[in-house]
């Protein structure tokens, strides 16, 4: 079975830190993603990558950035939380050749 | 640029009761469509997709779901829901071509709450 690990299933930080989510898959994908999930809004994407070092802005990526150094690994880095990206958030990947994602447990991220 | 909406934010059912969650979605091109399911406090796991071939397609647990092209809808179905039914339920699309630049990105409706009552 795929697996798909987050670093911290709840996080709570203060505002202006600097903040590192952490994802890693053991399948050898090549795609990962990076959503952010609010009530009544769904899942949106904040960053993607197709392979090691490169990455695409998805949808919402102001204020974040990302790191893929290894295959397996993607971090999502919030420069400086601020309280409006208290949110959960959730980390998947998928084969290049399919769109099937898998995803992680979430990390459940409050910014006071 | 595809677009999903799911038309109820919230669907309340009484165990062993049928239930229909809607999905529309709007795209200038084929798509992909998938339903992903949220158990509380869990990731979202993926129930079943439409790719080609038959409209109708089932997951193992008594889900399924019609494609209907002209309709532009995707709506998931089960005949009698049991308690453990419980989640939230997304729909998604993505483009086909998961190897060209689309890299197999999905777009997610806003969820739809079901709970089921004993």
């Amino acid at each position: 079975d795929v697996k798909v690990t987050q670093s911290s299933r709840y996080l709570v930080k203060r505002t202006g830190e600097k903040v590192f989510l952490e994802c890693v898959q053991d399948m050898d994908h090549e795609n990962m993603f990076w959503y952010r999930q609010d009530p009544g809004l769904g899942l949106r994407l904040i960053y993607f990558s197709y392979d090691v070092k490169m990455k695409e802005k998805g949808d919402i990526p102001e204020g974040y950035s990302v790191s893929r150094e290894k295959k397996e690994r993607f971090s999502l880095i919030l420069e400086s939380a601020s309280t409006n990206q208290t949110s959960m958030y959730l980390c998947a990947s998928s084969l290049f050749t399919r769109n099937e994602q898998y995803f992680g447990p979430g990390t459940r991220l409050t910014v006071t | 640029a595809q677009s999903v909406t799911q038309l109820d934010s919230q669907v309340p059912v009484f165990e062993e009761a049928p239930v229909e969650l809607r999905c529309n979605y709007s795209s200038s091109v084929s798509v992909y469509l998938f339903w992903y399911v949220q158990y509380p406090n869990q990731g979202l796991q993926l129930l079943l997709k439409y790719l080609s071939g038959s409209t109708l397609v089932e997951s193992i647990n008594g889900f399924e779901a019609e494609f209907n092209k002209s309709q532009t809808s995707f709506h998931l179905r089960k005949p009698s829901v049991h308690i453990s039914d419980t989640a939230e339920y997304f729909c998604a699309v993505s483009l086909p071509r998961a190897g060209g630049t689309s890299y197999g990105k999905l777009t997610f409706g806003q969820g739809t709450i079901l709970t089921v009552h004993p």
